[in-house]
């Protein structure tokens, strides 16, 4: 079964500071791996996207893939309460068009 | 960028009648939908994906009778819940991809069967 884990958290940071996000996969030939932030009671909205080994960066956001560790991360840099959100990743294998979600992981941001 | 339409976004049913969810996309043709439920603080579940004039694809343990899925056109795929029971109560919540677009969540139906 192909699974995908995030510490459900929740993750406290302090105003200005970097929140860390991580996960991990459990498929090998997992291709294609997304950061979706997600409001209460609100669907996921695509933050970024990452195809390959290395850093991906835009704006204050950082995704960082390892396949060979099969870890994939979300570094938000300068953190703002309206970062406080259910941070889910997400991950797509082989040549099958859907999506693996992780439990999500809740990030609070304290002023 | 691409625009996924949702409706309605909250229903409330009784037990044992049937809610029709509708998924559009507005900006671009959606050639697979996928349908996703949501408990409160867990993921999403795939319950389902669906390609344009085709039958539905569903996971293990979805009922495919209880949870009719028709993507009738490149724009829109509709899912209803028949004889609603309250724990069919959930977020709903659909994706299309199509082209170079992605993934693209529809703005989410919250379910309550009372």
């Amino acid at each position: 079964q192909k699974e995908v884990e995030q510490n459900s958290g929740p993750l406290s940071v302090p105003e200005g500071a970097i929140a860390s996000l991580n996960c991990t996969y459990s498929d090998r030939v997992s291709q294609s791996f997304f950061w979706y932030r997600q409001y209460s009671g609100k669907s996921p909205e695509l933050i970024m996207s990452i195809y390959s080994n290395g850093d991906k960066e835009d704006g204050r956001f950082t995704a960082q893939l390892n396949k060979a560790s099969q870890y994939v991360s979300l570094l938000i840099r300068d953190s703002q309460p309206s970062d406080s959100a259910t941070y889910l990743c997400a991950v797509m294998s082989g040549t099958a068009s859907k999506l693996t979600f992780g439990t999500g992981t809740r990030l609070q941001v304290t002023l | 960028g691409a625009v996924v339409s949702q409706h309605p976004s909250r229903v409330i049913c009784k037990s044992g009648t049937s809610v029709k969810i509708e998924c559009r996309s507005l900006d671009f043709q959606a050639t697979t939908m996928f349908w996703y439920r949501q408990f409160p603080k867990k993921s999403l579940m795939l319950m389902a994906t669906s390609n344009e004039g085709s039958k539905a694809t569903y996971e293990q343990g979805v009922e495919k009778d209880k949870f009719l899925i028709n993507h009738a056109s490149l724009t829109l795929s509709t899912l209803t819940v028949t004889s609603a029971h309250p724990e069919d109560s959930s977020f709903y919540i659909c994706s299309a991809t199509g082209g170079a677009y992605g993934y693209t969540f529809g703005s989410g139906t919250r379910l309550t069967v009372v």
